[in-house]
């Protein structure tokens, strides 16, 4: 199984000030069709989660433009520009290369 | 609106069943992907099983292979997990979601699961 591993586990940041999140694999990503089936997603207190970003970098629709996903082959980052009070909850990056699994998540909160 | 509305869940005692269902709107039930990912009270998210547009390919989490299936009535654009042999870990609040760009791109509100005696 291909083990998902974020860093760190709990982010207090300002208002305003970026904040990234990091995702390693265990096994490189890269699918045998040449794409790197690597995804985020963001879930509020209570909410179902919600998708940001798939295949690495590419933003979901209705995403702000604050949001940006980076890496290649088994290291990943997400990355917040300008946190934004809406923006509290959990992380989570997940593959589907190869089945699918989660990484542990991560919680953003403000400080 | 593309909606997915589960339902089903509620406490079970150990070894016991119970049937989830995911109703489906909004877009071509019949073109997508279905996936049923778990989260366990104060856990991270877990997926558990998923089923191909037409019903002819389904996969499932180690933990509950031959004791969960998943299933599909594209004509009533639903979703199904039977669960079997029900154990205490199996206890989550457990999602439908659609899969599209290889991810999961639209979620339910999520029905609770409660395995205890």
């Amino acid at each position: 199984d291909v083990v998902m591993t974020q860093t760190p586990l709990s982010s207090p940041v300002t208002l305003g000030q970026p904040a990234s999140i990091s995702c390693r694999s265990s096994q490189s990503l890269v699918h045998r069709d040449g794409n790197t089936y690597l995804s985020w997603l963001h879930q509020r207190p209570g909410q179902p989660p919600r998708l940001l970003i798939y295949k690495a970098f590419n933003r979901f629709s209705g995403v702000p433009d604050r949001f940006s996903g980076s890496g290649a082959g088994t290291d990943f980052t997400l990355r917040i520009s300008r946190v934004e009070a809406e923006d509290v909850g959990v992380y989570y990056c997940m593959q589907t290369t190869q089945s699918k699994t989660f990484g542990q998540g991560t919680k953003l909160e403000i400080k | 609106e593309v909606q997915l509305v589960e339902s089903g869940g509620g406490l079970v005692q150990p070894g016991g069943s119970l049937r989830l269902s995911c109703a489906a709107s909004g877009f071509s039930f019949s073109s997508y992907w279905m996936t049923w990912v778990r989260q366990a009270p104060g856990k991270g998210l877990e997926w558990v099983a998923n089923i191909k547009y037409d019903g002819s390919d389904e996969s499932y989490m180690d933990s509950v292979k031959g004791r969960f299936t998943i299933s599909r009535v594209n004509a009533k654009n639903s979703l199904f997990l039977q669960m079997n042999s029900l154990r205490a870990e199996d206890t989550a609040v457990y999602y439908c979601a659609r899969e599209d760009l290889k991810s999961f791109d639209m979620w339910g509100q999520g029905t609770t699961v409660t395995v205890s005696s």
